[in-house]
């Protein structure tokens, strides 16, 4: 089955540390990954994305995620977290070179910050 | 940027009412979808449409049916609204890379 797992529900961190968020997937086709955030009462805004090639794929806002094929996993990091990064991060899975195909979301991560 | 509106932020509506939210695109995407989000539920599938008048039923259609007579606008339909609906909707849409762009979101509250 196809499926997206966000293992961890909540996670706090404090402001200035890292952060790495986890995703690990369950996917037949060659996938696309994504990573989206969400403010509280906002649409998802997108993060970054991977679709091939390097396997560190910069996004906005200084988050990064790295794709392991081995592991079937992509996780978002940050170096240094700032209180505006509390929110809700969304990983997403998606097939390759497959137009017109909905993503398959996980649960979810909500993210709280402290000072 | 890419730009996809909803037509409410907020909406309030009785049980039994025809409910419609409207989403708009001004990318020129082929694909867009409807999503309801509920808390410890994750985003959940409506429906979504590759094209125009083209439709696709997602993981709980029921209660709901979509309309796309023109390719930026996608409408969302609750025949008869239930208490059981109230959510935030959110609608998005594509390229035929598959990454979404979405919309603020509707929070809708049925009475």
């Amino acid at each position: 089955a196809q499926s997206v797992t966000q293992p961890d529900i909540h996670i706090t961190v404090s402001e200035g540390a890292s952060l790495e968020l986890r995703c690990n997937y369950s996917y037949g086709a060659t996938p696309y990954l994504f990573w989206y955030v969400q403010s509280p009462g906002q649409g998802l805004q997108l993060l970054l994305k991977y679709f091939s090639g390097d396997t560190l794929v910069q996004g906005i806002k200084g988050f990064e995620a790295e794709f392991k094929r081995s592991q079937s996993s992509f996780n978002l990091r940050k170096p240094s977290v700032h209180w505006s990064d509390a929110a809700e991060y969304f990983c997403a899975v998606g097939p390759a070179n497959q137009a017109g195909t909905a993503l398959i979301f996980g649960k979810g991560t909500t993210l709280s910050v402290s000072s | 940027d890419v730009k996809v509106t909803q037509s409410s932020r907020y909406l309030v509506k009785r049980t039994g009412e025809k409910v419609f939210l409207e989403c708009v695109q001004d990318m020129d995407h082929e694909n867009m979808f409807w999503y309801r989000q509920d808390p410890g539920l994750g985003l959940r599938l409506i429906y979504f449409s590759y094209d125009v008048k083209m439709k696709e039923k997602g993981d709980i259609p029921e209660g709901y049916s979509v309309s796309r007579e023109k390719k930026e606008r996608f409408s969302l339909i609750l025949e008869s609204a239930s208490t059981n609906q109230t959510s935030m909707y959110l609608c998005a849409s594509s390229p035929p890379s598959n990454e979404q762009y979405f919309g603020p979101g509707t929070r809708l509250t049925v009475t």
